[in-house]
């Protein structure tokens, strides 16, 4: 089944306290891309990659860290989390960018 | 970057209604898809529509790109259509903008 999967799906953790939410494809999507949704909000891009290797900054990308090492995997790194980056984090791929994008479940982090 | 704008935020109706959710882009549109997002925070796909119209059983959609706007029409409305919808714009450069969504409420 073609999907985006992520994980995971919740998670709750303290201020300071590294943590990776993982994000896989397996559409061989060139195009990913991270999203936050906080209440009452749309989507707001954190970071997106083109391709393996090739990463940029969306709108809200302080505090956060990407890499894209291979094609299917786009693993989304906050070093030092704090409260203000408690939300709802979304996954998504395209076959190339700009095309029809498909979502991950959601990954609802919550930072004390 | 793109400033993407919906309208209503908020509407309730009664099941069997019809509806029009509205976008409005301040500049040209690139690649517009409409999303639902259910009460449970999964992001449906509904429609990739650049421009154009398409239709999807109850709902469709029409995007007028010169005019920088896209219109989805939801008919004889049901309780599972409650929830979120959203628009986004998807550049080629890789950016992607969403508006902040119009809750729907169907009431039975």
């Amino acid at each position: 089944e073609a999907q985006v999967t992520q994980n995971p799906r919740y998670l709750i953790t303290v201020t300071g306290k590294k943590l990776t939410v993982t994000c896989s494809q397996n559409m061989n999507h060139e195009y990913m891309s991270w999203y936050r949704q906080d209440p009452g909000l749309g989507l707001r891009q954190i970071y997106y990659s083109m391709n393996v290797e090739v990463t940029d900054k969306g709108d809200v990308p302080e505090g956060y860290k990407v890499s894209r090492k291979e094609k299917r995997n786009f693993p989304l790194i906050l070093e030092s989390p704090s409260p203000n980056q408690t939300s709802l984090y979304f996954c998504a791929s395209s076959l190339i960018p700009g095309a029809e994008q498909y979502f991950g479940p959601g990954t609802r982090l919550t930072v004390t | 970057g793109i400033q993407v704008e919906q309208s209503p935020p908020d509407l309730i109706l009664q099941e069997g209604a019809n509806s029009t959710l509205r976008c409005n882009f301040s500049d040209s549109v690139n690649n517009l898809q409409w999303f639902h997002q259910n009460p449970w925070g999964q992001l449906i796909n509904l429609f990739y529509i650049p421009s154009g119209t398409k239709q999807n059983g109850r709902l469709s959609a029409t995007t007028v790109a010169t005019e920088r706007y896209s219109l989805l029409y939801i008919s004889s409305s049901q309780t599972t259509d409650s929830g979120v919808y959203f628009c986004a714009d998807n550049t080629n450069a890789g950016k992607s903008t969403f508006g902040d969504g119009t809750t729907l409420t169907v009431k039975p």
